[in-house]
């Protein structure tokens, strides 16, 4: 299964974006990146996904490079309750393989 | 509305005592997965189900087992054989599998909180 690597932490102030880069060097072909957040105690919320085009939801944007080894998540504009563990995360099949995440900090 | 449930949301056991962890969904999924979760870690797959009565090892599934008698139902079962029982354990499911799966997310539970002592 492909890995990704994300940086450990984040901060980012209170209506600014923030943007959340992951690598994954080596995905293949038809694995899908998905980005979940965890705040603490709580089950993991989906936030995007994503195969080769950039997405965009009511809470984010994915942008994934043309050779797809690497994504940036962005939320456009950062509140609190964005504070958060954020997984990039890679599927293929059944198995959903999870990294450490990054832990973002907003602060006011 | 719909959704996955967990319970207890936290556990209390004994060393050498099995505990089962309930999760329950009504979402109409095919696919359920249990993830346990350490301090400072990700989560670690530990076993999945794509269907009923069928149900696949993660990468650590030593120590615990599973059913899946019901479509919305997927009880883990940590034994005494698991050697480091306490952690974060969360449920998951998702409406399919496969090729046509990987395009759905999963849908998390809560989670139990087990601390064994």
């Amino acid at each position: 299964d492909a890995k990704t690597t994300q940086p450990p932490s984040m901060d980012c102030a209170e209506g600014r974006a923030a943007n959340l880069p992951c690598n994954h060097s080596t995905i293949s072909g038809n694995e899908y990146v998905y980005w979940y957040r965890q705040i603490h105690s709580q089950g993991p919320q989906y936030i995007i996904h994503g195969l080769k085009n950039n997405e965009t939801n009511e809470m984010a944007s994915l942008i994934i490079t043309e050779d797809r080894k690497s994504s940036t998540l962005i939320l456009p504009h950062a509140t609190l309750r964005d504070t958060a563990v954020y997984y990039c995360t890679l599927r293929l099949t059944d198995k959903l393989i999870f990294g450490t995440g990054t832990r973002l900090q907003v602060f006011p | 509305d719909g959704g996955i449930t967990q319970s207890p949301k936290y556990l209390f056991r004994k060393e050498g005592q099995n505990v089962t962890l309930s999760c329950e969904q009504n979402l109409n999924h095919d696919a359920m997965y249990w993830y346990r979760q350490d301090p400072g870690q990700g989560l670690r797959l530990i076993y999945y189900s794509q269907i009923v009565n069928d149900f696949q090892k993660g990468d650590i599934a030593e120590g615990y087992s599973v059913s899946r008698e019901k479509k919305e139902s997927f009880p883990l079962t940590v034994t005494s054989a698991q050697k480091n029982p306490t952690a974060f354990y969360l449920c998951a499911s998702s409406p399919g599998t496969g090729t046509g799966g990987r395009r759905s997310p999963l849908h998390f539970g809560n989670g139990t909180r087990l601390t064994v002592t």
